[in-house]
């Protein structure tokens, strides 16, 4: 089976601009995990979605950020406008339940923003 | 959920068992131990969890000390393709303990 799938796998893109990160969970998941990671805070999660809705975005850093998930096998997290400290390597994550289960990582977007 | 303790960097050598401490000395009685890795570049992998018993699976052994505060994930013969970032996690279960908290975690490389 495919694992999950991000796209893209790189962006590079000018202060100001719209970003969108696009993720398919592994079939048949019905909960998911976008995560950011960087070199002074290490993997922190933004978001989490259980059968498409959104339980926990605490960890979304501001208005600027976006996530939805439109159906069980597409999720979309969007900056607009992005700056130069949202650069970082985004991760989308994916289980079968919530809580017990083990989550299962994508290869990462990673994102720089000049 | 309790917080670890895991060595910054560890060295192994290919073919040797490498072993991974992490200490968790405020750990509940309904936490579980995880173990995830981070090869450069790639996403976390999940490799094990276990409660109070020992467990094994094709990946690794996990070892959880008899009074829960410590634990040590095992790779019996480590290759190089096993130097990666490795991450000790306590979460509870059920509930809305979905959260997954990555520490700074142990550098493990593997030497040929």
């Amino acid at each position: 089976d495919a694992g999950v799938i991000q796209s893209p796998r790189h962006e590079v893109t000018e202060m100001g601009q719209e970003v969108t990160l696009r993720c398919k969970p592994i079939s048949g998941h019905n909960s998911l995990f976008w995560y950011r990671q960087t070199m002074m805070r290490g993997l922190e999660l933004l978001i989490y979605f259980n059968n498409n809705v959104p339980i926990d975005d605490s960890g979304m850093p501001e208005d600027r950020f976006s996530a939805k998930m439109p159906n069980a096998s597409f999720s979309t997290l969007k900056i607009q406008p992005s700056e130069p400290r949202d650069s970082a390597v985004y991760f989308c994550a994916s289980s079968f339940g919530g809580s017990e289960e083990t989550q299962y990582f994508g290869p990462g977007t990673r994102l720089l923003v000049l | 959920d309790a917080k670890t303790t895991q060595p910054p960097s560890m060295d192994c050598a290919e073919g040797r068992a490498a072993n991974l401490p992490c200490n968790h000395s405020t750990i509940s009685g309904n936490e579980y131990v995880y173990w995830y890795r981070q090869i450069h570049s790639q996403g976390p992998q999940y490799i094990i969890h276990g409660l109070k018993n020992n467990e094994t699976n094709e990946m690794a052994s996990l070892i959880i000390t008899e009074d829960r505060k410590s634990s040590t994930l095992i790779l019996p013969h480590a290759t190089l393709r096993d130097t990666a970032v490795y991450y000790c996690i306590v979460k509870k279960s059920g509930g809305s303990n979905y959260k997954l908290t990555f520490g700074k975690g142990t550098l493990l490389t593997v030497n040929p």
